[in-house]
């Protein structure tokens, strides 16, 4: 079965600093992969996705994203996080190839930024 | 463009009553899903509509329903409500099915409903 693992619920980071948020998928096939944002009180918004070629792929907001077919990862980065990038953060799953929408989501890390 | 409208945005029921939420998709969408938000469960599928068809089923008691209209607009409901049905509901829209390079989900704001 389909399975999206996000190992971090929480992560303070200093604005400032880095960021890199991990992500783990499992999936029999090659899967199409999605991070979304969500601000409190909000929506989903989509930051980025992998659907095929090259495996880093750029996003909005200054984020990126590198798909590791070995390693069944798709872990979101940016080089310097700003106060407002204080959300909680999702990896998503959806189905390769198939006539459906769903998504299969990870449980979500939550990220607070330091002044 | 507008975006995905949800509405009501917040709602209180009491036990055993009936919810009815609505979704606008953002224009020429034909696609509509509709996920549950909850602290323990976190996002799950519920279904989803195509061309007033649900096409697919999430693993949710027969207690909640959905329908798609022609215009694409899309309703769901809540029957007997109980104290874990409290979330956040979010709709989202794609102009088809299947994943491709345009075709993505687009969330609404979503509907908080709390059950007391």
């Amino acid at each position: 079965a389909q399975s999206v693992t996000q190992p971090d619920i929480h992560i303070t980071v200093s604005e400032g600093a880095s960021l890199e948020l991990r992500c783990n998928y499992s999936y029999g096939a090659t899967p199409y992969l999605f991070w979304y944002v969500q601000s409190p009180g909000q929506g989903l918004q989509l930051l980025l996705k992998y659907f095929s070629g090259d495996t880093l792929v750029q996003g909005i907001k200054g984020f990126e994203a590198e798909f590791k077919r070995s390693q069944s990862s798709f872990n979101l980065r940016k080089p310097s996080v700003h106060w407002s990038d204080a959300a909680e953060y999702f990896c998503a799953v959806g189905n390769y190839g198939g006539a459906t929408n769903k998504l299969i989501f990870g449980t979500g890390t939550l990220l607070a930024v330091q002044p | 463009k507008a975006g995905v409208t949800q509405t009501p945005r917040y709602l209180i029921k009491t036990r055993g009553q009936q919810v009815t939420l609505s979704c606008s998709p953002i224009s020429g969408h034909r696609s509509v899903s509709w996920y549950q938000q909850t602290p323990g469960q976190g996002l799950q599928f519920l279904f989803e509509y195509f061309s007033e068809t649900q096409r697919n089923k999430g693993n949710f008691p027969g207690r909640f329903s959905g329908r798609q209209f022609s215009n694409s607009r899309s309703e769901m409901n809540v029957s007997t409500l109980e104290l874990g049905d409290s979330a956040l509901y979010l709709c989202a829209s794609s102009l088809s099915q299947g994943y491709s390079g345009a075709n993505v989900l687009t969330f609404g704001a979503g509907s908080r409903l709390t059950v007391l």
